[in-house]
């Protein structure tokens, strides 16, 4: 069965550094999405992506984000300057129409 | 600062009993709304979904109900197992859009006792 792939499944990092995080998204699928959950909370809205540009964004997704497809597999979340605040489980999913969307096993970043 | 989270409600069945878990959304313009599963450490699995033309919907185990009056969503789980415990949440999305991004409830924490 596809699956929603993401790597790394652990992110380390100092506060300023940039990171990225990787996400494969199910072949067929024509919608990408970014999500983040802060540990012991909900699942949030970062950004969704189709047709090669943002679609929506939420007010968290501010200047240190971007999101970018660079091939025709990969789907990555950039942060350039992290900070504290940023240390969340971050999802990705995907979907073919506008409709379930399927999400990753997540990556935790630790900012420290 | 330090961040508290958020105490999530916790339903403790039986295994073998039948489980409900309710939700509470918050547009009255969503019209399609969907359940996940989130084990510990792993992504939100998709369970079932609904559209808000529908009531009711039945998979394997699972009957998710809609009541658009009250905005209010149940997942239903018959004869609950062990391998059922995990994080519920709800989700609702308003379609109509080049995308639809989904917003998520607060999860109820499902704990299944042998």
């Amino acid at each position: 069965e596809p699956e929603v792939t993401q790597t790394p499944s652990h992110q380390v990092t100092q506060m300023g550094q940039e990171v990225i995080l990787r996400c494969v998204p199910i072949s067929n699928h024509l919608y990408f999405y970014w999500y983040r959950q802060i540990l012991g909370q909900k699942v949030e809205f970062l950004v969704s992506f189709y047709n090669n540009e943002i679609s929506e964004k939420s007010e968290i997704f501010d200047d240190q984000f971007s999101v970018e497809r660079p091939d025709g597999s990969n789907f990555t979340l950039k942060i350039r300057s992290t900070k504290l605040e940023d240390s969340a489980m971050y999802f990705c999913a995907s979907s073919y129409v506008t409709d379930t969307q399927y999400f990753g096993p997540g990556t935790r970043l630790t900012v420290l | 600062g330090e961040s508290v989270g958020l105490h999530l409600p916790t339903l403790s069945v039986q295994e073998g009993d039948n489980s409900i878990i309710n939700c509470a959304y918050s547009n009255s313009a969503s019209d399609y709304f969907i359940w996940y599963k989130q084990e510990s450490g792993k992504g939100p699995q998709f369970i079932i979904d609904i559209r808000s033309n529908m009531d009711k919907r039945q998979g394997q185990r699972v009957t998710v109900l809609l009541n658009k009056t009250v905005k209010h969503l149940s997942l239903q789980i018959a004869a609950t197992q062990p391998g059922d415990s995990a994080v519920y949440f709800c989700a609702e999305n308003k379609s109509g859009g080049a995308t639809n991004k989904l917003i998520f409830g607060t999860g109820t924490l499902l704990a299944v006792q042998p």
